[in-house]
């Protein structure tokens, strides 16, 4: 089956610490792997992506991902959280073999003052 | 740009009534989406449609139909609503289909009583 998994339905993370959101996924041949933020009552906007090359990725507002094929993960990250991060985050795959696009479940990350 | 806009925002239907969801983009993309957001569920996919004249079926596309009359817009369609439909729907467009960024839209907000 062609999936992706968020593990942690929450996070909670002081600000200045780091933060990491987690992501699995499970899919055929090499995948294309996003991350995607969504703030209260609006759309998903875009962060970064993998595609292919250099396995860290850099992203929107001081994030990166890094892109781990043989524990097939895609963790995101960001050295030190702003409270204005608090927001759900949504990893995605898409299996280029196919025509779909999958989405994990979302974690609500919580930046604290 | 407005980039890509829905119509309407909310929607309050009761079960058996029809409704139109309208998506538009600006940006001329090739490639636009239906999903549907439910609590712990993240996004799924209801349709999408690589051009204009063409559509295809996503993960979840019972219950729903589209129309791609035009390249700038993506109609979807429920004949006779039911409960289970309640949901946040959103549209999204992109350029390319495999590793491209998705850009949604602000979505629509619909309760079917």
């Amino acid at each position: 089956a062609q999936s992706v998994a968020q593990p942690e339905d929450q996070v909670n993370v002081a600000e200045g610490n780091p933060l990491t959101v987690k992501c699995t996924y499970s899919v055929s041949g090499n995948p294309y792997l996003f991350w995607y933020v969504q703030y209260p009552n609006r759309g998903l906007q875009f962060l970064l992506k993998y595609i292919t090359g250099d396995n860290l990725v850099k992203g929107s507002y001081g994030f990166e991902a890094e892109f781990n094929k043989s524990q097939t993960s895609f963790h995101l990250k960001k050295p030190s959280a702003l409270v204005s991060d608090s927001a759900l985050y949504f990893c995605a795959v898409r299996d280029p073999g196919f025509n779909k696009f999958y989405f994990g479940s979302g974690t609500k990350l919580n930046v604290k003052p | 740009n407005a980039g890509v806009t829905q119509t309407p925002k909310f929607r309050v239907l009761k079960t058996g009534q029809s409704m139109t969801l309208l998506c538009a983009q600006d940006m001329n993309h090739e490639y636009m989406y239906w999903y549907r957001q439910d609590p712990g569920m993240g996004l799924r996919l209801i349709h999408y449609s690589v051009g204009e004249g063409t559509t295809a079926k996503g993960e979840v596309p019972d219950g729903y139909n589209v129309s791609r009359l035009k390249k700038q817009n993506f109609l979807l369609g429920l004949e006779s609503a039911a409960p289970s439909q309640t949901s946040v729907y959103f549209c999204a467009s992109s350029y390319e289909l495999a590793g491209d960024t998705q850009y949604f839209g602000p979505g629509t907000r619909l309760t079917v009583l």
